[in-house]
């Protein structure tokens, strides 16, 4: 398997800018998380989803982030407008459920700057 | 906060020492695990503690959980320089999909 597969895995733009992630999880997982990392704040959890349904979304810091997931085998996850302190590291992760293991695959991450 | 929390935060040691990274949390753990993370890149899961289980192996890695202090270690023996990365321990509650993560240790092994 080809793991967890975000894109692009560097996002440069200006502030104001819509931004959007992509995210593919490992084939039969049914659950999708979206992370951001930055050294202030660490790893925080953004929103997941379970069966394509999004189950909690309290991470998402304001309105201008919304995440989407269409189907078992996509998800965005959307900045618009961006600012710069939307700069960070955001990591889609994809886990098998029910399942005896519990952990999380996680993705190459998505570099965003904006400036 | 819900967040596990790693000390220290960052450790560095000679190549063939151990390292012995902390984890404490707050609230009731239905298993906990350790990730790691090489810089530029994506967490990678090392080793699940179920909260039933005191003490568990992996190769070179022992972990081992404290349920009455809330607290679990990790310990790599015998360290080598591809061991440098950011280790960090992750809560799981019962029935919840998501994960807790800790602020993570920062290891450096000097060859």
């Amino acid at each position: 398997d080809a793991g967890v597969i975000q894109s692009p895995r560097h996002e440069v733009t200006e502030m104001g800018q819509e931004v959007t992630l992509r995210c593919k999880p490992i084939s039969g997982h049914n659950s999708l998380f979206w992370y951001r990392q930055t050294m202030m704040r660490g790893l925080e959890l953004l929103i997941y989803f379970n069966n394509n349904v999004p189950i909690d979304d309290s991470g998402m810091p304001e309105d201008r982030f919304s995440a989407k997931m269409p189907n078992a085998s996509f998800s965005t996850l959307k900045i618009q407008p961006s600012e710069p302190r939307d700069s960070a590291v955001y990591f889609c992760a994809s886990r098998h459920t029910p399942g005896p293991s519990y952990e999380q695959y996680f993705g190459p991450g998505t570099r965003l700057t904006v400036t | 906060s819900q967040q596990g929390e790693e000390d220290p935060q960052a450790l560095s040691i000679q190549e063939g020492e151990n390292a012995t990274m902390n984890c404490s949390y707050k609230t009731s753990i239905n298993n906990l695990q350790w990730y790691r993370q090489n810089s530029g890149r994506g967490l990678v899961h090392l080793i699940l503690i179920r909260s039933n289980e005191r003490e568990k192996h992996s190769g070179r890695l022992r972990v081992t959980l404290d349920t009455s202090k809330k607290s679990s270690s990790l310990l790599i023996t015998a360290s080598r320089a591809a061991d440098t990365a950011s280790y960090f321990c992750a809560r799981g509650q019962t029935g919840a999909n998501n994960l807790f993560f800790g602020t993570g240790t920062r290891l450096t092994v000097i060859p």
